[in-house]
């Protein structure tokens, strides 16, 4: 069970905006920075969004981050075949003392 | 650019203690936090520790007891031994650099490609 919950698939056709939501509590989310990672089959992570809502060089600005509360959300938009991942969000947790990970959402696109 | 890459064994026995090492190109190890990240088959991702270029360390409390990650600035780079292994710890592990100056505000930027640990006799 991880710490942060993510739904495990999310899917669009072409050209979609896909939203993937990573909830959290005030001790992780809520008081610290959220980030996304996409990883690609038998891949690395990569980032994709760090501090909430900032896109590292490279990567396209379909791509988009955000925080609410104790919750964070990626979206995808103008959905591309290559978006197809698995993507993860990630937080320090004060009462853990430590890196915590969302269990993933699946993109797939139809 | 920077570039990551962990070396190690793939196979290990249960009860003996795994060691992987993090190669640091294409930059120094200095001024950086630096991270190690599992993934078990199919499953998600699980932070282990990291460890600062000066040697401060801090690690996942669930794997606190069997965790210990050194440095090695004059070969640029840092190291992974994890003691008493189950099953349970077959995973990819992979080797990161924190984005910033502080390990709990900054995540992982920089990802080595991983290396497969199987734990079996």
């Amino acid at each position: 069970q991880s710490v942060l919950t993510q739904p495990p698939s999310a899917s669009g056709t072409p050209g979609q905006r896909v939203t993937i939501s990573c909830s959290g509590s005030s001790s992780n989310i809520g008081s610290n920075y959220g980030y996304w990672y996409q990883q690609l089959p038998g891949t690395a992570p990569k980032l994709l969004i760090y501090t909430n809502n900032q896109r590292p060089s490279g990567v396209p600005d379909r791509f988009s981050g955000s925080k609410s509360g104790t919750s964070a959300s990626l979206a995808i938009s103008g959905l591309r075949s290559e978006d197809e991942a698995d993507y993860y969000c990630a937080t320090w947790d004060d009462s853990l003392g430590g890196w915590v990970f969302g269990g993933g959402t699946k993109v797939t696109v139809l | 650019q920077v570039q990551l890459l962990e070396s190690g064994p793939g196979l290990v026995k249960p009860s003996e203690t795994l060691s992987l090492t993090c190669t640091v190109s294409g930059g120094s190890i200095s001024s950086y936090y630096w991270s190690w990240v599992r993934q078990p088959p199919g499953k998600g991702l699980e932070w282990i520790g990291y460890i600062y270029y000066s040697g401060t360390t801090d690690y996942n409390p669930s794997l606190k007891s069997r965790v210990t990650i050194s440095v090695d600035t004059s070969k640029n780079q840092f190291s992974l031994k994890l003691s008493s292994l189950t099953a349970a710890d077959t995973a990819v592990y992979f080797c990161a650099r924190h984005a910033g100056d502080s390990a709990s505000y900054y995540a992982f930027d920089i990802w080595g490609q991983g290396t497969m640990v199987s734990v079996s006799s």
